[in-house]
């Protein structure tokens, strides 16, 4: 069964602040993303990777960095935290052998107040 | 650049009744379409997905979606909805399996009513 596991699960943060947020798959896939979900505009690509040490930009990159350093890990971070960044974040891997279906984690909730 | 459009952001429907839920997209060549389901309080699963050959896709727990090159549309449907497959439904376009990027249309929030 493909697994992704993202931490912390809920977050709490000051306009300003630095978040990270964590992802390991055990799936042995290549590929991981950064999405998040806003209402309104379901899901957008913030991040993606092909491996450790790559990092594809995605549609909404602003304000974001990643880093992927193995093959297992993605971190997502924000290091000035703002209001419009609040939201659902989802963390998901694949690779070529699934056809690019999508396994997700069960999403960060971050709250910038 | 490549887009997919869920017209509709809410549908409620009797259980029991049929169901189509719209996706349309848009890239200049064949794109790689999926449908994803979201329960409260989880993560995207995979419901089907279409690459090539049959236009009529069948998937997990009796849904399928019929691809339409020249309306640019996979649009998913159900023969009979139970009160269980409310949720929240995501039509998604890649250009390939190699790695692309996945790109979401805003969802469907469906409700199923008794």
């Amino acid at each position: 069964e493909a697994a992704v596991t993202q931490s912390p699960r809920n977050k709490v943060t000051v306009t300003g602040g630095n978040v990270t947020l964590s992802c390991r798959q055990t799936n042995s896939h290549n590929y991981m993303y950064w999405y998040r979900q806003d209402t309104g505009h379901g899901l957008r690509l913030i991040h993606y990777s092909y491996g450790a040490g790559n990092l594809q930009i995605g549609d909404v990159p602003d304000g974001y960095k990643a880093t992927r350093t193995t093959q297992e890990d993605f971190f997502l971070l924000l290091e000035l935290a703002s209001p419009s960044q609040t939201s659902l974040y989802f963390c998901a891997s694949s690779d070529s052998v699934s056809g690019n279906t999508l396994y997700f984690g069960e999403g960060s909730r971050l709250i910038v107040v | 650049a490549q887009s997919v459009t869920q017209p509709d952001a809410r549908v409620t429907v009797s259980e029991g009744a049929s169901l189509q839920l719209r996706c349309k997209y848009s890239y200049s060549a064949t794109p790689y379409l999926f449908w994803y389901v979201q329960y409260p309080r989880q993560g995207l699963q995979l419901l089907l997905k279409y690459y090539s050959g049959d236009p009529v896709v069948q998937g997990v727990n009796s849904f399928e979606a019929e691809f339409s090159k020249s309306n640019s549309s996979f649009h998913l449907q159900k023969a009979s909805v139970h009160w269980s497959d409310s949720a929240v439904y995501f039509c998604a376009l890649s250009m390939g399996t190699g790695g692309y990027k996945v790109v979401f249309g805003s969802g469907t929030r469906l409700l199923v009513s008794p």
